[in-house]
């Protein structure tokens, strides 16, 4: 149990394009999902904390117009990279939290985004 | 501020033993994860403490003392495959994870 899915698993695009990735929990609901962002050979830095049917909360220094985060359903939650530059290659990963006391985050797979 | 150090690379021997340590300052605490993770993949979970003491789970223990704010994690007869980031994680008093920037471990034949 406690799958969570993430989808493309990896994109390639031009730059001003936007992107959207999809984190999906498939066996569980996730009252909590978490955005976060990993450059290589870095640790996962936390983007943005959603939680469902309200808005996401953003870290600091993180652009809640460039990075548009959707948590409408308690298995559903989108990240929207909008008008995406070579910097914001990086590697994207969501997690999920249920309702529980044990407070483990179950993570996707990861999505791999190139922005040429 | 809050913070988790945890040292940046380990290199151990196939089938050795070898001890990642973490040390943390938060503002509250409310368990700690240790996480795995290869290159290009998303963590796995390794182990859960939030008591003192030892955890064992098969090749992999881990260890808590709250007082001294400090972790570790065991790594057993270690296999090529282990060759891995290791990520130490502590839950604050607001139920958030703070990460440390992880140990990457080199096992050599």
């Amino acid at each position: 149990g406690a799958v969570v899915s993430q989808h493309p698993s990896w994109v390639i695009c031009k730059s001003g394009t936007s992107v959207k990735i999809e984190c999906r929990s498939l066996d569980f609901q996730a009252t909590t999902m978490f955005w976060y962002r990993q450059f290589p050979k870095q640790s996962l830095m936390l983007m943005a904390t959603s939680n469902e049917g309200s808005k996401a909360t953003y870290e600091q220094g993180v652009e809640k117009d460039k990075f548009l985060i959707n948590h409408a359903s308690l298995t559903l939650s989108t990240l929207t990279v909008t008008s995406a530059h070579p910097e914001d290659s990086s590697f994207y990963i969501c997690s999920a939290r249920g309702a529980g006391d044990y407070n483990e985050q179950f993570f996707g797979p990861g999505t791999r985004l190139t922005v040429l | 501020g809050q913070n988790i150090d945890q040292p940046t690379e380990m290199t151990a021997t196939e089938g050795a033993i070898v001890q990642i340590n973490c040390t943390y300052q938060t503002s509250g605490f409310n368990g700690l994860f240790w996480y795995q993770q290869h290159a290009g993949e998303a963590p796995t979970f390794l182990s859960y403490n939030v008591l003192d003491g030892l955890e064992e789970k098969g090749r992999f223990s881990s260890f808590l003392s709250r007082s001294k704010g400090y972790s570790y994690l065991l790594l057993k007869e270690l296999q090529m495959k282990d060759s891995a980031s290791y990520l130490c994680a502590v839950v604050d008093s607001n139920y958030q994870l703070i990460w440390g920037a992880g140990t990457k471990l080199i096992i050599k034949p």
